[in-house]
C-alpha cells in the first residue's frame, strides 16, 4: 500500500530534550515537505527537500532541522524544543515533476512540549 | 501575494441540508486547486482536485467544487448533507514556485440532526 509514515503519532516531551520524528514514504517521490499545524492557522510549512541531499526552508522553520540522507526518509528534528512547538506535525510527499503538486500526507504527529 | 482565502471558519446545517464552503484564491495561485478533510484526530485526506482538465470537478463522497477563474474562486457543495461529513475542510493550493502547498484557514462543518 502506497503510504507515508509517521513516528511517533504522539509524543509529550520536556523542553530543551532533543527529539526526532521520523517520515518514510514508499512512493519513490522525490520531494518531501514538513508542515505543522495550529488552531486557526491551516497547515504551514517548516522545510522541503526536492531530492536527496537537497532541503529549503519553508515558512516557519525557526528551531527544526531536517535531513534528507535517504530518498524515502525525512527525518524532523528539534534539538531544544520549546512550548511554541506544541502542534500537530505532518510529513507529506509528492513526484517532482508532471505537473501535479497533489501531496500525500502521513498521519500526523502530535507533540506536546511542556 | 499568494493566498488562500475560505470565507467562515465554521459553518453548521442540518442533515440533508445543502453544503456550500467557500474558498477564494489569489491570482497568483497557479492553476492547481485541492479541497482536503480532516475527520476529527485523523489526517489529511484528498476530497477532490482541479488540475484545469475540467471547471466542475466531482470528489469523493458525493461532494464537487467548480473553479471559476472570473471570480478567483473555488467553492465547495454537496447537494445533501450526512452526519458523518462533520470535519474540518481545507482549500489549498500551491505557491507560484511550486514548492509547497498554501492552506487556508479552514473551515469546520457541523452537521445536526
Amino acid at each position: 500500500e502506497a503510504q507515508v509514515t509517521q513516528n511517533p503519532r504522539y509524543l509529550i516531551t520536556v523542553t530543551g530534550k532533543k527529539l526526532t520524528v521520523t517520515c518514510s514514504q514508499n512512493m519513490n517521490h522525490e520531494y518531501m515537505s514538513w508542515y505543522r499545524q495550529d488552531p486557526g492557522l491551516g497547515l504551514r510549512q517548516i522545510y522541503y527537500s526536492m531530492n536527496v541531499e537537497v532541503t529549503d526552508k519553508g515558512d516557519v522553520p525557526e528551531g527544526y532541522k531536517v535531513s534528507r540522507k535517504e530518498k524515502r526518509n525525512f527525518p524532523l528534528i528539534l534539538e531544544s524544543p520549546s512550548p511554541n512547538q506544541t502542534s500537530l506535525y505532518f510529513c507529506a510527499s509528492r513526484t517532482a515533476g508532471g505537473g501535479s503538486y497533489e501531496q500525500y500526507f502521513g498521519p500526523g504527529t502530535r507533540l506536546t512540549v511542556t | 501575494a499568494q493566498s488562500v482565502t475560505q470565507l467562515g471558519s465554521h459553518v453548521s446545517v442540518s442533515e440533508g441540508a445543502l453544503v456550500l464552503l467557500r474558498c477564494n484564491y489569489s491570482s497568483s495561485v497557479p492553476p492547481y486547486l485541492f479541497w482536503y478533510v480532516q475527520y476529527p484526530n485523523q489526517g489529511l485526506q484528498l476530497l477532490l482536485k482541479y488540475t484545469s482538465a475540467a471547471t466542475l470537478v466531482k470528489g469523493i463522497n458525493g461532494f464537487e467544487a467548480e473553479f471559476k477563474k472570473s471570480e478567483t474562486s473555488f467553492h465547495l457543495t454537496k447537494p445533501s448533507a450526512h452526519m458523518r461529513d462533520a470535519a474540518e475542510y481545507f482549500c489549498v493550493g500551491p505557491n507560484q514556485a511550486g514548492t509547497a502547498l498554501i492552506f487556508g484557514k479552514g473551515t469546520t462543518l457541523s452537521v445536526s440532526s
